[in-house]
């Protein structure tokens, strides 16, 4: 199957700091989701971004499906952003393989 | 608030219980999911129905029966659990494969 990777597995960071997430990915792909799981286990949509740039508030990811890669920029960072951030992929070439998760991204962002 | 909702959020069972986790979404999307999540690991796949018939059954044990009645509900059958099973139990849709998944706040299940 379709192998992803996020970086760094761990991120510390104090209020206000900017950060940038990254996921490789191992083949082409026709869905790609950048999520944030809060600390009660909810997944919230950040973004559908299977290719191009995308702003939402402070966050913005931009996805370069030629280079299998796509980066998740978090600006002006708060104690609120702090769980951790999933980036999924589904698998192109016409096919429904479900999403796959790379193992995440635990960000703690400190006061 | 979620869209895709998901009961119960919490549910403690014995290794000889029946019991069911229910989910259902009103966003008339044709395809839905079953995740599953043990602490500290992402989600995995374990069904994916579309337009109401199982796509996807990712090689998930027998005691792990899903069922999809309508388009709008899904449910995830449970039967002779093993500890092991303990983990959150997450449901999403999308208006179709490979479209935006939409997850559940997920049913955390114990089994003793």
């Amino acid at each position: 199957g379709i192998q992803v990777e996020q970086s760094p597995p761990d991120l510390i960071l104090q209020e206000g700091a900017n950060s940038t997430l990254r996921c490789n990915f191992s083949d082409s792909v026709n869905n790609l989701q950048w999520f944030h799981q809060n600390p009660w286990g909810q997944l919230i949509n950040l973004f559908y971004i299977p290719s191009g740039t995308k702003q939402n508030g402070r966050l913005s990811a931009t996805t370069v499906a030629t280079e299998r890669y796509s980066l998740l920029y978090i600006s002006s960072s708060q104690t609120t952003d702090s769980g951790v951030y999933f980036c999924a992929v589904e698998r192109g070439g016409g096919g429904a393989d479900g999403l796959t998760f790379g193992k995440g991204t635990h960000l703690i962002i400190q006061p | 608030d979620t869209e895709v909702t998901q009961t119960p959020k919490h549910l403690v069972m014995g290794m000889t219980n029946k019991k069911s986790l229910k989910c259902e979404q009103h966003m008339g999307h044709r395809a839905m999911y079953w995740y599953k999540q043990k602490a500290k690991k992402p989600p995995e796949l374990m069904f994916v129905y579309s337009y109401e018939k199982l796509s996807i059954n990712e090689s998930v044990p027998s005691r792990f029966s899903p069922e999809c009645p309508n388009s709008s509900l899904l449910n995830l059958h449970l039967h002779a659990l093993q500890p092991e099973d303990s983990a959150l139990y997450l449901c999403a849709s999308s208006q179709d494969l490979a479209g935006e998944l939409f997850f559940g706040e997920g049913s955390r299940l114990t089994v003793l």
